[in-house]
């Protein structure tokens, strides 16, 4: 079984921090990794990718990859209230172009 | 690019009757499309993978008799439910893989479903 886990949350950070996201999954030949963003009421949409380790960069949010720890992380710098939302963490196994869901984290950036 | 539409975007149904759901590829042709429902603060639920121009492959515990899919061309697939009931109000949301050498997907704006 698959596993995908992310704490749920509610992650409460205020405006202009650093939010930190992360998530740890089970499958060892995972290769491909997302975060998506949903706001309460709508579908989640794509904000990164990442499929080797390190970090990956692409303005106010960084990607973290750790294959030998089986973890994937999420940083948000300068934080904005827009940024409430629950944040999902996708795997895909090896060879699957089915992914695994996390539940997701809801984060909070207050004023 | 890789913008997928949804409609219905909101549908309310009597108990006993069906609903077709549409999902469309605006701006690629997408092989696979996945459909997904989610309860109100709850997780995603993968309920199926469409592949177009074979039959829908369903996740255990979905009754294919009852959310029929169709994936007649590269930018559409359909979700029919049928006989609906109660239980079966939901949020239900496809994506699409436009691109056949990653696993990106990209996300429909989801249909809400209620069955009075």
């Amino acid at each position: 079984q698959k596993e995908v886990e992310q704490n749920s949350g509610p992650l409460s950070v205020p405006e202009g921090a650093i939010a930190s996201l992360n998530c740890t999954y089970s499958d060892r030949g995972s290769q491909s990794f997302f975060w998506y963003r949903q706001y309460s009421g709508k579908s989640p949409e794509l904000i990164m990718s990442i499929y080797s380790n390190g970090d990956k960069e692409d303005g106010r949010f960084t990607a973290q990859l750790n294959k030998a720890s089986q973890y994937v992380s999420l940083l948000i710098r300068d934080s904005q209230p827009s940024d409430s939302a629950t944040y999902l963490c996708a795997v895909n196994g090896g060879g699957s172009y089915i992914p695994t869901f996390g539940r997701g984290t809801s984060l909070i950036v207050h004023p | 690019g890789a913008v997928v539409s949804q409609h219905p975007s909101r549908v309310i149904c009597k108990s006993g009757t069906s609903v077709k759901i549409e999902c469309r590829s605006l701006d690629f042709q997408a092989t696979t499309m996945f459909w997904y429902r989610q309860f109100p603060k709850k997780s995603l639920m993968l309920m199926a993978t469409s592949n177009e121009g074979s039959k829908a492959t369903y996740e255990q515990g979905v009754e294919k008799d009852k959310f029929l899919i169709n994936h007649a061309s590269l930018t559409l697939s359909t979700l029919t439910v049928t006989s609906a009931h109660p239980e079966d109000s939901s949020f239900y949301i496809c994506s699409a893989r436009p691109y056949a050498n990653t696993y990106e997907q990209y996300f429909g704006p989801g249909t809400r479903l209620t069955v009075t």
